[in-house]
């Protein structure tokens, strides 16, 4: 089983939907959780934290349930530069650091 | 500031031959350092981890006499593709984390090297 679980997609939407991505994980001692967002050829950047409580940047909303062992990226009023893929990540936090990635959901906005 | 550099950015090279690949942290100092490899549709696998000044340290089932890894100063960290094969192709990317800084877990990615071997 893989440590982090996404659906792969592709996800097509028009332009102004609302959009949610679902992640698991499988290490309990899973302690920081992560969106990133990696566009074609390029780098994963950082998107947002995900807090326990939940919560909002913008247009972007994320949750956490630690019982389920459950991530959610939600994305309202879509844009064409939305377009990318989204990686779901989380973080043991022991002495490695290590970042573990989801194989991450593509989402294509369309006009 | 927390800029990570690569270079070469695209490298392609014929079966059996070397290749290096440098990642630079321009303007902190990066204690650890992360090796990802990514093929095609799949997602960032983590290679090895190197501190500086000490071996790597690498994940289940890389090859650490195939991909030799150099963090010799704290700005700077090589990964050596020894005996390229075509199925060595992917994207590699590197990104760092500096000492104490706050969140720990923080790491800063390099832009990628994409690597054809033919």
């Amino acid at each position: 089983r893989k440590e982090v679980e996404q659906d792969p997609g592709p996800f097509n939407v028009p332009e102004g939907a609302t959009v949610a991505f679902n992640c698991t994980y499988s290490n309990s001692a899973s302690q920081s959780f992560f969106w990133y967002r990696q566009d074609c050829r390029k780098e994963p950047k950082l998107l947002m934290s995900v807090y326990s409580s939940g919560n909002e940047d913008g247009r972007f909303t994320a949750q956490l349930n630690r019982a389920s062992q459950y991530i959610s990226l939600l994305i309202r009023d879509s844009k064409l530069s939305d377009s990318a893929t989204y990686l779901c990540v989380v973080n043991v936090m022991d002495s490695s650091y290590k970042l573990i990635f989801g194989s991450g959901t593509r989402l294509l906005v369309r006009p | 500031g927390a800029v990570v550099s690569q270079h070469p950015s695209w490298v392609i090279c014929k079966s059996g031959t070397s290749v290096k690949i440098e990642c630079r942290s321009l303007d902190f100092q990066a204690t650890t350092m992360f090796w990802y490899r990514q093929f095609p549709k799949q997602s960032l696998m983590l290679m090895a981890t190197s501190n500086e000044g000490s071996k790597a340290t690498y994940e289940q089932g890389v090859e650490k006499d195939k991909f030799l890894i150099n963090h010799a100063s704290l700005t700077l960290s090589t990964l050596t593709v020894t005996s390229a094969h075509p199925e060595d192709s992917s994207f590699y990317i590197c990104s760092a984390r500096e000492l104490a800084r706050t969140p720990p877990y923080e790491q800063y990615f390099g832009p990628g090297t994409r690597l054809t071997v033919t």
